[in-house]
């Protein structure tokens, strides 16, 4: 099993719906849990960390469930420049190790 | 403020061959990362550098691959020699502090082609 597993999608939506991506992970020991933002042929940027609380970010809002060893990404209202590889990484250890899932494609359609 | 910069940005080499990549991270970082994709798979952890000491180098795949990071500023990854299987994209990232939570800010990357 990997470590980091997410739908490698792609997930085609047209333009202003909602959609959600989720990411699964195999050590219960990860502490720290994130979502970065890839366009094609470009270098991962971070999209927003995940709080145990949750957190929002305009349209974007992400989940951790710790319970269930799973972190979720929901993006509202798509926009056309919300297309991209959207990269699950979790840190599950000090000095920031980090392991990335594969990745899930997000292509929103007019 | 300048972001993380590798160099170059594609390479064409024979198998055999030796290449060296650079990565300049963000100025004031002491955290150097190295990642590699393969063709199809995930990104994965190579390395990390604290200033000039290799904090972790667990992801290195064999002695094939050596990474400096003289006087604790840029940072090199040395394939000699090279084999096919050593193509992929390498990315450098950078992060200021060591919490769990301080961001990794990547380079662009080095697309490496190993014929």
């Amino acid at each position: 099993r990997k470590e980091v597993e997410q739908d490698p999608g792609p997930f085609n939506v047209p333009e202003g719906a909602t959609v959600a991506f989720n990411c699964t992970y195999s050590n219960s020991a990860s502490q720290s849990f994130f979502w970065y933002r890839q366009d094609c042929r470009k270098e991962p940027k971070l999209l927003m960390s995940v709080y145990s609380s949750g957190n929002e970010d305009g349209r974007f809002t992400a989940q951790l469930n710790r319970a269930s060893q799973y972190i979720s990404l929901l993006i509202r209202d798509s926009k056309l420049s919300d297309s991209a590889t959207y990269l699950c990484v979790v840190n599950s250890g000090g000095y920031q190790k980090v392991t990335f899932g594969t990745g899930t494609k997000l292509q929103v359609i007019p | 403020e300048a972001g993380v910069t590798q160099f170059p940005s594609h390479s064409v080499i024979e198998k055999g061959q030796t290449v060296t990549l650079r990565c300049d991270p963000i100025s004031g970082h002491d955290n150097l990362y190295w990642y590699r994709r393969v063709m199809g798979k995930e990104i994965k952890f190579l390395l990390h550098f604290v200033k000039e000491s290799k904090q972790d180098e667990s992801g290195m795949p064999n002695n094939r691959f050596l990474a400096e990071r003289t006087g604790g500023t840029y940072s090199t990854l040395k394939v000699q020699p090279a084999e096919l299987e050593d193509s992929g994209v390498y990315f450098c990232a950078s992060s200021q502090g060591l919490a769990d939570t301080d961001t990794q800010y990547f380079g662009p990357g080095t697309r490496l082609t190993v014929l």
